[in-house]
């Protein structure tokens, strides 16, 4: 069955970078793109950007355009989100998620928290 | 980006009652609209892709309709396991917008 094991939680201070990881297994890991997702203490949901396992093209929210790097392993069927420049707001979970416009964004990572704290 | 909405924001129900809840994109997605739905500390579960067709281990009391601008999400009988925070998302063009969320409780 599929699984997407996320890296686990993360505290950094304003300014530092992080990067979290997303595993996956139990499917043809360059058969489906890899989206990331977060969401704000008591807020809704927020899509970050996507990327194709195969070839590495990426896509992203214009709001972190500037700030995020998302990469694929396919060595090791694992994505990877940077983001740099970590401000309080970006205090989130972070979810990684299998999709493909047949099925959209059918299995989901159980979520990695960053706090970004001084 | 495209804009989505849902109404209404929080929606009391009660066991077996019927819930629809209503999401609609500033522009025309076709059918690329998915439902979601999330429990307090937990990730995201997939309930609908393509508006209307069931991810595989959803109860068919859920259903979703629409197509271009506007969707809707049915319970048809409300249990306990219902109560939540329901999402639609478009993924026609990127960025892949979500709606702000309807909460059913009691």
């Amino acid at each position: 069955q599929v699984h997407l094991v996320q890296s686990g939680a993360e505290v950094k201070e304003p300014g530092a970078s992080v990067k979290v990881s997303c595993k996956a297994s139990g499917y043809s890991f360059t058969h489906y793109y890899m989206m990331w997702v977060r969401q704000a203490p008591g807020q809704g949901l927020e899509w970050m950007g996507i990327i194709n396992p195969t070839g590495g093209s990426t896509h992203f929210a214009q709001k972190f355009q500037d700030r995020v790097t998302i990469s694929a392993d396919t060595s090791t069927s694992t994505v990877y989100m940077e983001l740099r420049s970590l401000k309080s707001d970006d205090t989130a979970v972070y979810y990684c998620t299998k999709f493909d416009f047949a099925s959209g964004g059918d299995f989901w990572g159980q979520g990695t928290l960053v706090t970004v704290s001084s | 980006d495209i804009q989505m909405t849902q109404s209404p924001s929080s929606l009391p129900a009660s066991i077996g009652g019927r819930v629809t809840i209503t999401c609609r994109a500033s522009q025309d997605i076709a059918h690329l609209l998915a439902w979601f739905q999330q429990k307090p500390g937990k990730a995201p579960k997939s309930l609908i892709h393509g508006a209307s067709s069931l991810q595989s281990g959803v109860p068919s009391r859920f259903s979703g309709t629409g197509s271009g601008t506007d969707f809707t999400l049915t319970i048809s009988s409300l249990q306990p396991d219902d109560f939540a925070t329901y999402y639609c998302q478009q993924y026609v063009i990127y960025p892949f917008t979500f709606g702000p969320g309807t909460k059913v409780d009691l």
